[in-house]
């Protein structure tokens, strides 16, 4: 089976940087995904790290250590729109199906 | 990029009846995913759709109660079949990037359904 852990709720001023932890286990890993969820919309891909190390796109960066199961995604310059939730996922290989499975998902509030 | 339509958006349903979600996707892909998100938490995979086979259920899902129909590569429904208050959900489509190696996933809009 698959499981992911973040932290529930994490609070960070505009302007700010901040980092939401992954740790997962999962029995096929095939990389580390984030996605944001702003209320009532849809998931939106942000960023994927298949191999250890640091992906940066924009804002937004993503690490993973594959040793350590854990990853994070750290935002830089907040803006209040980044308010939101965040959800990491892995997409599990051994079903054969590329399932992709989410974290408990962690609500970014962004304050002035 | 991939757009993916659902619908209905939302719907309130009685207890005991059923409601099938219709999801169409501008591409053809061979497998469509549908997820289940209840208020404040995470996305948790109900089934795969494959066309031209039977949905590969999840834990905690069965066909009988989440029937799927894939007739074609751009095309699935969802059924909830004997809604309960327990059902009230925000439904969800999904695929998978079109291009090889591309590791993003697209997602509709979602249904979001309120049994009483």
């Amino acid at each position: 089976g698959q499981s992911l852990e973040q932290p529930s709720e994490v609070t960070a001023v505009e302007g700010a940087i901040v980092q939401i932890n992954c740790t997962y286990q999962t029995s096929g890993f095939y990389g580390l995904s984030w996605y944001q969820q702003h209320d009532g919309g849809a998931p939106t891909f942000l960023s994927y790290n298949g191999l250890d190390g640091l992906e940066e796109t924009g804002r937004f960066s993503s690490f993973l250590s594959r040793s350590d199961s854990y990853g994070y995604l750290l935002l830089q310059e907040l803006q209040m729109k980044d308010s939101a939730s965040y959800f990491c996922a892995v997409r599990d290989a051994g079903t054969g199906a590329n399932n992709l499975f989410f974290g408990t998902g962690t609500r970014l509030t962004v304050i002035p | 990029s991939a757009v993916i339509s659902q619908k209905p958006s939302r719907d309130i349903c009685q207890r005991g009846t059923s409601l099938t979600i219709q999801c169409q996707v501008d591409s053809q892909v061979t497998m469509m995913f549908w997820y289940r998100q209840q208020p404040g938490q995470s996305l948790t995979l109900i089934a795969t759709a494959n066309q031209g086979s039977e949905a590969t259920y999840e834990s905690g899902f069965v066909i009988d109660k989440f029937p799927i129909s894939r007739p074609n590569l751009t095309f699935s429904t969802l059924t909830v079949s004997n809604m309960s208050p327990e059902d009230s959900s925000i439904y969800l489509c999904s695929q998978n990037s079109p291009g090889q190696g591309n590791p993003e996933a697209f997602f509709g809009q979602g249904t979001r359904l309120t049994v009483v």
